[in-house]
């Protein structure tokens, strides 16, 4: 049971270029979801996902695209890089939607440390 | 939409003395409040939450108190350890608006031997 994973770990990315973050849970879970904290702040939901086939906008998605084809997997594609997405993004997954159930755990992926130059 | 504020930024304590994180939110319609640990380069981890239909929630040194009148809710550590040192996050979702976590700024607390 490897839990949340996120790859890469690090990366710097040239403005403009384009990439994608992989998130994959293998604890069946439906809600999935990315944020990203800068430093010294909170964390801010970029996009979520409630189930395979259904993705919705949080609170900073702009420049952000996500798809969610699969329960397991849920990517973040930054379309065209830029210094302000410098940035650490956790993937996120838990059963049921933050606090609709009791006991219902969100679990974080290690983080992913990007530097757009 | 949801905004929380968090104080105070860092916090200097004793070892064996209490630390108190206080967080205000603006929406009256939130009732999920989870608290996060986070330390330096590690991901976030849930140390304890309450819903809006409890006024407080204790787990050994941890608790949380939940005023909604005030739209306030508290961290407090008694005994507090070296390993109490990390930065703590409270956070809020409204369940009628998609239960989107919104994230205080966090507090930095340092634990003195």
């Amino acid at each position: 049971n490897a839990g949340v994973t996120q790859t890469p770990k690090f990366q710097v990315l040239k403005t403009g270029q384009s990439m994608t973050l992989q998130c994959a849970q293998d604890m069946n879970h439906e809600y999935m979801s990315w944020y990203r904290q800068d430093p010294g702040m909170g964390l801010r939901l970029i996009h979520y996902s409630v189930g395979a086939g259904i993705t919705d906008q949080g609170e900073v998605p702009n420049g952000y695209n996500v798809s969610r084809s699969t329960t397991e997997d849920f990517p973040l594609r930054l379309l065209s890089a830029a210094p302000s997405q410098t940035s650490v993004y956790f993937c996120a997954s838990s059963s049921y939607p933050p606090g609709q159930r009791s006991g219902n755990t969100i679990y974080f992926g290690e983080g992913s440390w990007l530097t757009v130059v | 939409g949801e905004n929380v504020e968090q104080h105070p930024s860092t916090l200097s304590v004793q070892e064996g003395d209490s630390a108190v994180i206080k967080c205000t939110y603006s929406d009256s319609a939130s009732n999920y409040f989870p608290w996060y640990k986070q330390e330096l380069g590690k991901r976030p981890q849930l140390i304890i939450d309450i819903r809006s239909n409890v006024g407080e929630k204790k787990d050994q040194r941890i608790a949380v108190t939940l005023n909604k009148t005030a739209k306030h809710f508290s961290l407090h550590i008694t005994e507090t350890q070296p390993e109490d040192s990390a930065v703590y996050f409270c956070a809020a979702s409204i369940r009628a608006a998609g239960n989107k976590l919104t994230f205080g700024g966090g507090t930095r607390v340092l634990v003195k031997p």
